[in-house]
């Protein structure tokens, strides 16, 4: 069974730019979390999704950052523009029946200059 | 305010004898606590859990303990093999419709052969 995907695996951009992460997450799988995980600390939920619907979205900065997930399968986070402090892993997650084990993604590390 | 602690952040263990990680909380109202795996460059994986209704759940090697008088839960790793070095977050949730994960920062686990 495959994992969680995630692209691109590293993306350096200058402060001030739109930059954009993609996720596919574990098939059959659907329930769909975005975490961001700064250095030295645990992952930090971003935004939830159940199918295509964002349940959770408390912990998301609106005012740069979006996210959606068309047809409930694959998911898109956004920033724009990006600011020096989102360098950061953004994290992508995926659960089924035990919304409590999720399978994490590889992450994408952002750097922002 | 950090609600999951991990008030340790690296132990070096030697091969084959245990390791104790430790693990610290606030909020009671959590009631399902897990431990997840990090190696560099990849994402969490999940490893074992427990529910405030149990006081030991044990897979193998490994063994969380949970003390709910005293908010603590710790994992063992009998015995501690090299391929155990990584790092470990605690992480909590408050059970119910609530899919939140609040991750502790993390202990660096190194096993010496």
């Amino acid at each position: 069974e495959a994992g969680v995907v995630q692209s691109p695996r590293y993306k350096i951009i200058e402060k001030k730019q739109p930059v954009a992460f993609w996720c596919n997450p574990i098939s059959g799988h659907n329930t769909l979390y975005w975490y961001l995980q700064n250095l030295g600390q645990g992952p930090e939920l971003l935004i939830r999704y159940e199918n295509e619907e964002a349940v959770d979205d408390s912990q998301l900065p609106k005012d740069r950052f979006s996210a959606e997930r068309l047809k409930g399968v694959d998911s898109t986070l956004k920033i724009q523009p990006a600011e020096l402090g989102d360098s950061a892993v953004y994290l992508c997650a995926s659960s089924h029946n035990s919304p409590h084990e999720q399978y994490f993604g590889p992450g994408t590390r952002l750097t922002v200059t | 305010d950090q609600q999951v602690k991990q008030n340790s952040p690296s132990l070096s263990v030697q091969e084959g004898r245990i390791s104790i990680l430790n693990c610290d909380y606030t909020n009671s109202m959590f009631d399902y606590f897990l431990w997840y795996k990090k190696y560099p460059a990849e994402g969490p994986t999940f490893l074992i859990s427990i529910s405030s209704i149990k006081d030991k759940n044990e897979d193998g090697r490994f063994t969380v303990f949970l003390n709910k008088s005293a908010k603590h839960l710790s994992l063992h790793i009998v015995p501690s093999q090299p391929g155990d070095s990584a790092v470990y977050f605690c992480a909590a949730s408050e059970g119910g419709s609530n899919y939140k994960l609040t991750f502790g920062k993390g202990t660096l686990l190194t096993v010496n052969p």
